[in-house]
């Protein structure tokens, strides 16, 4: 069974802080996801990897970077945290797309509550 | 880019068959995901169509057209623990040569006794 791990299920950070999400996957899949899911909007893509050191932005990328030193782990980092980041973070991991039906699996997601 | 709608929430009764459309609009199609998300809990696959028509896994089916950008998620004999978010979404090949899928919004169904 694919496991897609986040390292916190509840987090509570201030304005203006550093904050780290990490994200582990044990099933060797290439691509690396982090979501953001707001009620009405949906989830939507801040930023994915598709290998060891490489990342791209998805739709809403700013005031967020993302690390991946290792294919199993991606991290997502707020360099500042702000309200509006207030939000439930979603990790996910895929194999390697190619007109192949390789599902994304989720991690059970990680609620960060900015004050 | 893409556009997926899919509406915003559904009801229907236990026992009964209920249809979750979803319409999109996209320059280079490369499959459409159905995915399942209980309150709290992550999106769990649910169906893939890359081809026309209908795929059935047990009570739960996914039908798509590529030429109307249209597919939809059929759940028959509905049981209460059906009762989630289902989520729609379609991967595009990008400008950059990545596939990479977008999620609509995703439809609340609520089941009652």
């Amino acid at each position: 069974d694919v496991k897609v791990t986040q390292s916190s299920r509840y987090l509570v950070k201030r304005t203006g802080e550093k904050v780290f999400l990490e994200c582990v996957q044990d099933m060797d899949h290439e691509n690396m996801f982090w979501y953001r899911q707001d009620p009405g909007l949906g989830l939507r893509l801040i930023y994915f990897s598709y290998d060891v050191k490489m990342k791209e932005k998805g739709d809403i990328p700013e005031g967020y970077s993302v690390s991946r030193e290792k294919k199993e782990r991606f991290s997502l980092i707020l360099e500042s945290a702000s309200t509006n980041q207030t939000s439930m973070y979603l990790c996910a991991s895929s194999l390697l797309t190619s007109g192949s039906s390789y599902e994304q699996y989720f991690g059970p997601g990680t609620r960060l509550t900015v004050t | 880019g893409q556009n997926i709608d899919q509406p915003t929430e559904m009801t229907a009764t236990e026992g009964a068959i209920v249809q979750i459309n979803c319409t999109y609009q996209t320059s280079g199609f490369n499959g459409l995901f159905w995915y399942q998300q209980h309150a709290g809990e992550a999106p769990t696959f649910l169906s893939y169509n890359v081809l026309d028509g209908l795929e059935e896994k047990g009570r739960f089916s996914s039908f798509l057209s590529r030429s109307k950008g249209y597919s939809y998620l059929l759940l028959k004999e509905l049981q209460m623990k059906d009762s989630a978010s289902y989520l729609c979404a379609v991967r595009d090949l990008e400008s950059g040569g990545s596939y990479i899928p977008t999620f609509g919004r995703g439809t609340s169904l609520i089941v009652h006794p």
